[in-house]
């Protein structure tokens, strides 16, 4: 079955960077995008980017350019997003999410998130 | 970039009531590519409808979708318990997707 798993919760300080990876499995990596999406305590959801595992090519909103940084190892089939530069208001919650190459970007499976704290 | 906006806020419905959720764009939606999530707490956001009226796999058909260009609906015709949930709609029709800020379903 498809799974997305991510790594876990972390807290950091401001100014840190942060690593968050995603572990697909059960089905073919590289044919699908993989997005990152995050949501703040109580708040909605923000697309802050995509890579596409096959070609490693990215797409980053203009939020987060220059501070984010979305890597694949084809070979465990993982994805990482790095955000440099932490604030407190970088704290939510931080989901991987894929959508088909070639086709629409709808979501249709979830990583399981994981919680970055940023506090002095 | 879309802005998406969603009413009400907050519905308070009972079980077994219809659930009306509406989703407006700042500009025309291309090719109706818009999709619905329903999300439960600590939970992933769940796909629920893509191109606007498509549920996705197995998704209960008391759910359902409509809309074209800047009005969008989701409608859920029979309120059972673990559809209190909040909602939200998101576009991916052009770069940056957007969502809503949601409309949270809670139980009268």
């Amino acid at each position: 079955q498809v799974q997305l798993v991510q790594s876990g919760a972390e807290v950091k300080k401001p100014g840190a960077s942060v690593r968050v990876s995603c572990k697909a499995s059960g089905y073919t990596f590289v044919n699908y995008y993989i997005h990152w999406v995050r949501q703040a305590p109580g708040q909605g959801l923000e697309w802050m980017g995509t890579i596409n595992p096959s070609r490693g090519s990215t797409t980053y909103t203009q939020e987060f350019q220059g501070r984010v940084t979305m890597t694949r190892d084809t070979s465990t089939s993982t994805v990482s997003m790095d955000l440099s530069s932490l604030r407190s208001d970088d704290t939510a919650v931080y989901y991987c999410a894929r959508s088909l190459l070639g086709a629409t970007t709808v979501f249709d499976y979830w990583g399981q998130g994981t919680l970055v704290t940023v506090s002095s | 970039e879309i802005v998406l906006t969603q009413s009400p806020g907050t519905l308070s419905l009972s079980p077994g009531e219809r659930a009306t959720l509406s989703c407006r764009a700042s500009q025309s939606v291309s090719g109706n590519y818009l999709a619905w999530y329903q999300q439960k707490p600590g939970q992933a956001p769940r796909l629920l409808i893509s191109g606007a009226s498509s549920r996705a796999t197995g998704i209960p058909d008391r759910f359902s979708g409509s809309g074209s260009g800047t009005d969008f609906t989701l409608i859920i015709s029979r309120l059972e318990a673990e559809d209190f949930a909040v909602y939200y709609c998101q576009h991916y029709g052009s770069s940056p997707i957007t969502f809503g800020q949601g409309t949270r379903l809670e139980t009268k």
